[in-house]
């Protein structure tokens, strides 16, 4: 079966610094993958996914993330945090047709 | 994408009572999902809701707890049922829509 692994429960960067949130995954099937942001209190939002197209994903708020299938990854990356880019972090692979979810990355930005 | 309406948003409930929360999706869609998400934890799948079949439930988790009903290609509810502080979470439904999209999510708690 499908699954991801999210590497760090929590992230801290300074603002400005370069954001990375590691995910790595487990398919044996050409797999569909997505980042969520989850913001507190709220539901959750969709940044970007990946659908065998462009291994490079742009994703929304500045966010992209690249697919290595040599290296069974899906890291998400952003050039310079933002205050604004505080939350919890969710990669998901998807499973014949259901979504499964990593653990979760809690991303912190220092000013 | 399509949108998504849920409600109640938030309740309170006491132990041994049942709560049932609806989505109402703004197209109509083959498959829902509703999913359970414990405090401070990622998403975990409850179960799948085809119109006009039984509800397709992931290990550890059964119908006479989790009922859900689907009675059109619109509209689904969960029930949680005999609460106890146990089931204190958010629960969030979410269909398939070029990408997975998400209802705001119900943040349950039991007393």
């Amino acid at each position: 079966a499908q699954s991801v692994t999210q590497l760090g429960s929590h992230v801290s960067v300074s603002e400005g610094a370069l954001v990375l949130l590691r995910c790595n995954y487990s398919s044996s099937v050409p797999p569909y993958l997505f980042w969520y942001v989850q913001y507190p209190n709220q539901g959750l939002q969709l940044l970007l996914k990946y659908t065998s197209a462009a291994t490079l994903v742009k994703g929304i708020n500045g966010f992209e993330a690249e697919f290595k299938k040599s290296e069974t990854s899906f890291h998400l990356t952003k050039p310079s945090a933002h205050m604004s880019d505080a939350a919890e972090y969710f990669c998901a692979v998807t499973s014949s047709y259901k979504l499964i979810f990593g653990s979760g990355t809690r991303l912190l930005v220092r000013p | 994408s399509a949108v998504i309406s849920q409600k109640p948003s938030r309740d309170i409930c006491q132990r041994g009572t049942s709560l049932t929360i609806q989505c109402q999706v703004d197209s109509q869609v083959t498959m829902m999902f509703w999913y359970r998400q414990q405090p401070g934890q990622s998403l975990t799948l409850i179960a799948t809701a085809n119109q006009g079949s039984e509800a397709t439930y992931e290990s550890g988790f059964v119908i006479d707890k989790f009922p859900i009903s689907r009675p059109n290609l619109t509209f689904s509810t969960l029930t949680v049922s005999n609460m106890s502080p146990e089931d204190s979470s958010i629960y969030l439904c979410s269909v398939e829509d070029r990408g997975y999209t998400f209802g705001s999510g119900t943040r349950l708690t039991v007393v």
